[in-house]
């Protein structure tokens, strides 16, 4: 079975900018979850999605925002960019169930570093 | 709120020894907890989890984790470290009452030393 796909894998922005990230998950998985990953703050979570539906959020700003399709495949969007948006952005897939006790599994994820 | 410390940042070990990666939690309710490796430049790797019954469990590439209640912690442990097994390791725990999402740990970079 194939893994969880993040596409870009590298991305150079500029502050102000966009961007939008995306995750396909493994087949036949229902949930989605994002997390930002820094040095100094470590994992912290994003949001989470299940059939399309936004179950959680992190304690981000606005500027951060995600969605799901119908296929499961998730995107999430950052507005004006700002320097502290460097980051690793991960993109994790569990269950067909919505169990909160399945395994996340987590893709290679997006490497954004805004200049 | 839930919350995962791991108070080492950095654990060293020479190779062929065992190794333990400490991690304690904090919740209201039940805890299911996590082991996820990093390799460089990699993405995250399920090693094993507790959700409920036997309170060691056994994961994968022989790591294992023991659940203490009392102690509220879930140590990660091998019996003989190899040298690939050098990589950041983080705990994660969650809780099934209410909507609360899979908090980490800060992570501990583990190096084993031929």
């Amino acid at each position: 079975k194939a893994g969880v796909t993040q596409t870009p894998r590298y991305l150079i922005k500029t502050r102000g900018q966009q961007v939008t990230l995306s995750c396909s998950p493994i087949s036949g998985h229902r949930s989605v979850s994002w997390y930002q990953q820094t040095p100094g703050q470590g994992l912290q979570f994003l949001f989470e999605y299940f059939s399309e539906t936004q179950r959680n959020k992190g304690n981000f700003p606005g500027r951060f925002s995600g969605r799901q399709f119908s296929n499961s495949r998730s995107e999430m969007n950052v507005s004006t960019l700002e320097l502290g948006d460097s980051a690793l952005y991960l993109c994790a897939s569990s269950g067909t169930s919505g169990d909160r006790t399945d395994t996340q599994y987590f893709g290679p994820g997006t490497r954004l570093t805004v200049l | 709120a839930q919350s995962v410390a791991q108070p080492e940042d950095q654990v060293n070990v020479a190779e062929g020894n065992p190794l333990t990666v400490k991690c304690t939690y904090s919740v209201s309710g039940n805890p299911y907890l996590f082991w996820y490796v990093q390799y460089p430049n990699r993405g995250l790797q399920f090693l094993l989890k507790y959700i409920t019954g036997d309170n060691l469990v056994k994961g994968s590439y022989g790591f294992e984790a023991e659940f203490n209640k009392s102690q509220t912690s879930f140590h990660l442990k091998k019996p003989s470290a190899l040298v690939s097994d050098s990589a950041l390791y983080f705990c994660a725990v969650r809780v099934l009452s209410g909507n609360t999402p899979l908090v980490f740990g800060k992570g501990t970079r583990l190096s084993v030393i031929a």
